[in-house]
């Protein structure tokens, strides 16, 4: 079962509005991602933490941003948003080691941006 | 820069058949393929990883996949599909120093009773 719990799992916002979504990682795992899957597509990589320091990010813009806390717990912020940004947004975490380790997702957050 | 296609958008199989999803990819380096399942309404599952070694990997509840390396391929595999095996899968990979995993589009696979 996974180790990985998100809130809310569904969330209703207007354009324009400001979201906050949260990710408790299981202990351990120092490096958490995020992910956006809109509606028929796979996951696209948004962003990742390591220690609390983003450490690689992917071609989404500025009002996407992050937060990750000492307790292995993160935060996905978007500003402003958009009705593109409908989505399910999932965050995946990995302990720190090698390449071998994959990722635990969790079950996400429904977005819906009307 | 890195890709991964999933031809089919979906596959149909009669339970008791084997079945395969198929996967390719292109990656600069040495590949880490990933296998997922998704759930309606659910996160992604993890089933099983190429990182090294053999081939043939064996990942949970039965499904298992094959590098080839000369085709670029990572198709996954089960000897006899199961009902509760319909679901969304998801191919993935991973770069050699990247920190992120790209995932093909999907795969829907419906086992027929």
């Amino acid at each position: 079962e996974t180790g990985v719990t998100q809130s809310p799992t569904h969330l209703i916002k207007t354009r324009g509005q400001q979201v906050t979504l949260r990710c408790s990682s299981q202990s351990g795992h120092n490096t958490v991602s995020w992910y956006q899957q809109a509606l028929g597509q796979g996951p696209q990589f948004i962003f990742q933490y390591y220690r609390e320091e983003e450490n690689g990010r992917g071609n989404f813009p500025p009002r996407f941003s992050g937060l990750q806390f000492p307790n292995y717990s993160s935060e996905l912020n978007v500003n402003a948003l958009e009705l593109d940004d409908s989505a399910l947004y999932l965050c995946a975490s990995r302990p720190t080691g090698g390449v071998g380790y994959g990722y635990t997702f969790g079950s996400g957050t429904r977005l819906t941006v009307v | 820069a890195q890709s991964v296609a999933q031809p089919e958008d979906q596959v149909n199989v009669a339970e008791g058949n084997p079945l395969t999803v198929k996967c390719t990819y292109s990656v600069s380096g040495n590949p880490y393929l990933f296998w997922y399942v998704q759930y309606p309404n659910r996160g992604l599952q993890f089933l099983l990883k190429y990182i090294t070694g053999d081939n043939l990997v064996k990942g949970s509840y039965g499904f298992e996949a094959e590098f080839n390396k000369s085709q670029t391929s990572f198709h996954l595999k089960k000897p006899s599909a199961l009902v509760s095996d319909s679901a969304l899968y998801f191919c993935a990979v991973r770069a050699s120093g990247a920190n992120n995993l790209f995932f093909g589009t999907g795969t829907r696979l419906t086992v027929i009773p």
